[in-house]
């Protein structure tokens, strides 16, 4: 049972334009979520991070934006850089400090230059 | 800054062999996980431990063990490998109060 879902195996967008990445849950006990960015042949790195008392976190050309009640959140990448071009994932955990996180099956982006 | 490293990039083994996968924090965290990468399935928990010779078991635990008998080290253990557990292993490390969990670069594994 995948609770956490990325519909979109992969995505292309011209270099400049705005990158939408797409999460959806299942589970309302989820009340952190966090972006990791995934480069091939590397650890995925921390990329931002939201509570589910927030709606939205900026940081620098990203922003994440969180629909509780849609259950479902989105990564903007704004202006996208050919740099982006990686694998995204969303992670979620329940109760703040759990040791759990799960992941959804992530996102190839590909910046058009 | 930040380093979780693994023993090896990449691992070739055959049916059968056990297999050692070894994963080193310096940032003296509590927490340490195991993950498999596979295309299409995104990040899964293999086991994780809080604790010095503590350990959980993750969501698919079946064929692994591991073994942590200092902080900063975490190691995965393949009792005996099968083709299915060809894959990229990841481990991760988590310190307390926060649930950001940084990661090492991967051991490519291949079972022949």
């Amino acid at each position: 049972d995948q609770q956490v879902k990325q519909n979109s195996p992969s995505l292309s967008v011209q270099e400049g334009r705005i990158s939408i990445l797409n999460c959806d849950y299942t589970n309302s006990m989820f009340d952190y979520f966090l972006w990791y960015k995934k480069y091939p042949a590397e650890g995925p790195t921390f990329l931002i991070s939201i509570s589910s008392i927030k709606d939205k976190n900026e940081d620098g050309r990203f922003t994440v934006f969180l629909n509780k009640s849609a259950k479902h959140l989105s990564l903007h990448i704004v202006p996208s850089q050919p740099g982006d071009s990686a694998v995204y994932f969303c992670a979620a955990s329940a109760n703040f400090g759990n040791e759990k996180l799960t992941f959804g099956t992530g996102t190839r982006l590909t910046i058009i230059p | 800054d930040v380093k979780v490293t693994q023993s090896s990039r990449y691992l070739v083994k055959r049916t059968g062999e056990k297999v050692f996968l070894e994963c080193v924090q310096d940032m003296d965290h509590e927490n340490m996980f195991w993950y498999r990468q596979d295309p299409g399935l995104g990040l899964r928990l293999i086991y994780f431990s809080y604790d010095v010779k503590m350990k959980e078991k993750g969501d698919i635990p079946e064929g692994y063990s591991v073994s942590r008998e200092k902080k900063e080290r975490f190691s995965l253990i393949l009792e005996s490998a099968s083709t299915n557990q060809t894959s990229m292993y990841l481990c991760a490390s988590r310190g307390g109060g926060t649930d950001t969990q940084y990661f090492g670069p991967g051991t490519r594994l291949t079972v022949l």
